[in-house]
This record gives structure tokens, C-alpha cells and sequence, in this order.
């Protein structure tokens, strides 16, 4: 069941704030999220795993909500390495098992 | 951090013919990888897991016979796209999980392009 990420598209100016929003319609074990520029693989920015939690790097941070149904991804004070398309890839039943990516969020930094 | 390569990163090939890619976990050992196929602008879509020294696991609708998933030793997997056709022209990327590691890294991907 593919997760649902929202908003389809982001356009921003350096140094603004940016939300990325990961929603399941059941339980997630876990939410991945990975940054891909274009022609690339994608990249690992980060897991969460616990309901509730929030953890970040830098000016990039995520949280996971309690029912573990829902991941926000945060970019801070946004810079132009930021462009690219955001996915979040979800596990169902437990620790290194499938991932199912979401469709992808593009995300433009204009200078 | 983990690297996981990929061979070749672009391919050029006619119709009907094979062509085979390579992954590679370059430090660390990988008794799982997986292999997904991302169309422009789409999605990754995972095609199989190759588990190591046993049969690889294929998602619905991907074809056993047509992608052929080779797991020779703990650091290679092998993708084998046979009698490829036009439709099959995407973007092959994989990833493994070092030990003790929950989040996948991915290989730099290898781009196919059917004539």
C-alpha cells in the first residue's frame, strides 16, 4: 500500500521553510526518507521509528507521529542543495524488510 | 558510510537481446539486496529481493522468467533483463542494508534504454 505524500510540488526562495508530509492509512513500522536529484540515486536522509519521535541534522529534522501513521519532513532556512525530489519510503512489518516509496515530492530552491 | 556500486551505469541495447547488471556492496556484506525500477519522473517501484544463496522474492506482476536475480555471494547481486524489449527501457537502481542498519543505500542506478 503506497503511502500517500503531500504536496505534490514545492517552490521556495533560499532561506525559507518547507513541510513534507508521509500519511498511511495503517500502522508503519517505520518511515524512510530519501532525497534524489535528477539522473541520481536517491540519497538517505533519515528514519524514524518510534511514534512521537522527532529527530533531525542540521536544518533538516522529521517527526513520526503517535500512531505511527503519519511523517513530517522540515527543511529550515532552505538552500539551493536542497532542490530535488523528496520520497518517503515506509515499512509495514518490521526492521530491514520492503520499502514501499510514496510518488515523490519535487522540491525547487530558487536563489 | 555504506557504498554500493552499480555496472554498467547507462546501457544501450536492441531488442531481444539480454543485458545484465551488476550490484555490489563495496563494504559490507549484504545477504539481502533489492532491485527497484523508477520510470521518469515516477516513483521506486520494487521488482524483487535477492537473498543470498537462495531464490529471490519477485513483487506482483514482475515477470521471474523475464528479470532473472542472481545473489552469488554476499557482496554481488545480479539483475539480468532478458529478451528486452522497448517497454523495458528504465532506470534499474538497487540497495542493501549494512548489518545492524535499518535505513537501505542505494546504488548509483543504471539507466536502459531498449532500441
Amino acid at each position: 500500500q503506497q503511502p500517500v505524500q503531500s504536496p505534490q510540488a514545492v517552490i521556495l526562495r533560499e532561506g525559507e521553510d518547507a513541510v513534507i508530509n508521509c500519511s498511511s492509512s495503517k500502522a508503519l513500522y517505520s518511515v524512510h526518507w530519501y532525497r534524489q536529484k535528477h539522473g541520481e540515486a536517491p540519497v538517505f536522509l533519515m528514519i524514524l521509528l518510534k511514534g512521537g519521535e522527532q529527530k533531525g541534522h542540521e536544518k533538516i529534522s522529521a517527526s513520526f507521529n503517535e500512531k505511527k501513521q503519519q511523517s513530517s519532513l522540515y527543511l529550515t532556512a532552505s538552500q539551493l542543495s536542497y532542490s530535488g525530489t523528496y520520497f518517503c519510503g515506509t515499512e509495514y512489518t518490521g526492521a530491514n524488510s520492503k520499502l514501499t516509496f510514496g510518488k515523490g515530492i519535487t522540491l525547487s530552491v530558487r536563489p | 558510510g555504506a557504498v554500493v556500486s552499480q555496472h554498467p551505469s547507462w546501457v544501450i541495447c536492441k531488442s531481444g537481446t539480454s543485458v545484465k547488471i551488476e550490484c555490489r556492496s563495496l563494504d559490507f556484506q549484504a545477504t539481502t539486496m533489492f532491485w527497484y525500477r523508477q520510470f521518469p519522473k515516477q516513483s521506486l517501484m520494487l521488482m524483487a529481493t535477492s537473498n543470498e544463496g537462495s531464490k529471490a522474492t519477485y513483487e506482483q506482476g514482475v515477470e521471474k522468467d523475464k528479470f532473472l536475480i542472481n545473489h552469488a555471494s554476499l557482496t554481488l547481486s545480479t539483475l539480468t533483463v532478458t529478451s528486452a524489449h522497448p517497454e523495458d527501457s528504465s532506470f534499474y537502481i538497487c540497495s542493501a542494508n549494512p548489518p545492524g542498519h535499518y535505513e537501505q543505500y542505494f546504488g548509483p542506478g543504471t539507466r536502459l534504454t531498449v532500441t
